[in-house]
């Protein structure tokens, strides 16, 4: 099946912009989505970026696609201890089950004061 | 604005126990999907619906089973519960509309297998 890595665990000072990365095999891929997860909660969409374009920015998260190298990232500005969470990647491609999505196994973000 | 509702927020079960976990969205959503997220490995598909009286299998559907009888409820069922079953478990929902439209999640069941 089709796989989304990210690196595991990214830590931070407070201020500083965190960048969180992705990769991605499927290259059918249409949509490409960020998740943030409090502990204890749900999953909240953040940002997603469609496959034609590299880049999108909202606020404070930018997010950039290289869709030859399959790679996405988000980038937090002037990152906030209300940052600390776990950041999902995840993919929507034509070769996904029932069009459903693909979800990277999660970067945990610590943010120091 | 209720969303995607699951029940219970936690369990306890012994191995070999039966359970049905809940979910119900007020959206009128097509889509409807199971999730299990096990540390490191991110969210993967049990079993998902695009509409009432469909269902298929995702990417991990064995020991589960799943039933859509209206739009607003999609139940997920483990007949024999293993340790190897706890997790915890999440519903989302979208609409039917291909696009960007996002899934919406519910806030998830734990669950621990003893």
């Amino acid at each position: 099946g089709e796989d989304v890595e990210q690196s595991l665990f990214l830590s931070v000072r407070e201020g500083d912009s965190s960048v969180i990365n992705c990769t991605y095999t499927d290259s059918s891929s249409t949509y490409l989505y960020w998740y943030k997860q409090e502990p204890g909660a749900g999953l909240q969409l953040l940002t997603y970026i469609f496959s034609n374009m590299d880049m999108k920015q909202d606020q404070r998260l930018t997010v950039l696609l290289n869709k030859k190298d399959k790679h996405l990232s988000l980038r937090i500005a002037d990152t906030q201890t209300g940052d600390s969470a776990i950041y999902f990647c995840a993919e929507r491609g034509r070769n996904n089950a029932g069009n459903m999505l693909t979800f990277g196994g999660g970067t945990r973000l610590m943010v120091k004061p | 604005n209720a969303g995607v509702t699951q029940t219970p927020k936690f369990q306890v079960l012994k191995t070999g126990q039966s359970m049905t976990l809940q979910c119900a969205q007020d959206m009128n959503h097509e889509y409807m999907s199971w999730y299990r997220q096990d540390p490191g490995m991110g969210l993967r598909l049990i079993h998902y619906s695009v509409g009432a009286g469909i269902t298929d299998q995702g990417e991990v559907p064995n020991g589960y089973n799943v039933s859509r009888s209206t739009t607003e409820d999609f139940p997920l069922r483990l007949l024999s519960a293993a340790p190897s079953q706890t997790s915890v478990y999440f519903c989302a929902s979208r609409p039917l509309q291909s696009g960007n439209q996002p899934q919406h999640f519910g806030d998830g069941t734990r669950l621990s297998i003893l």
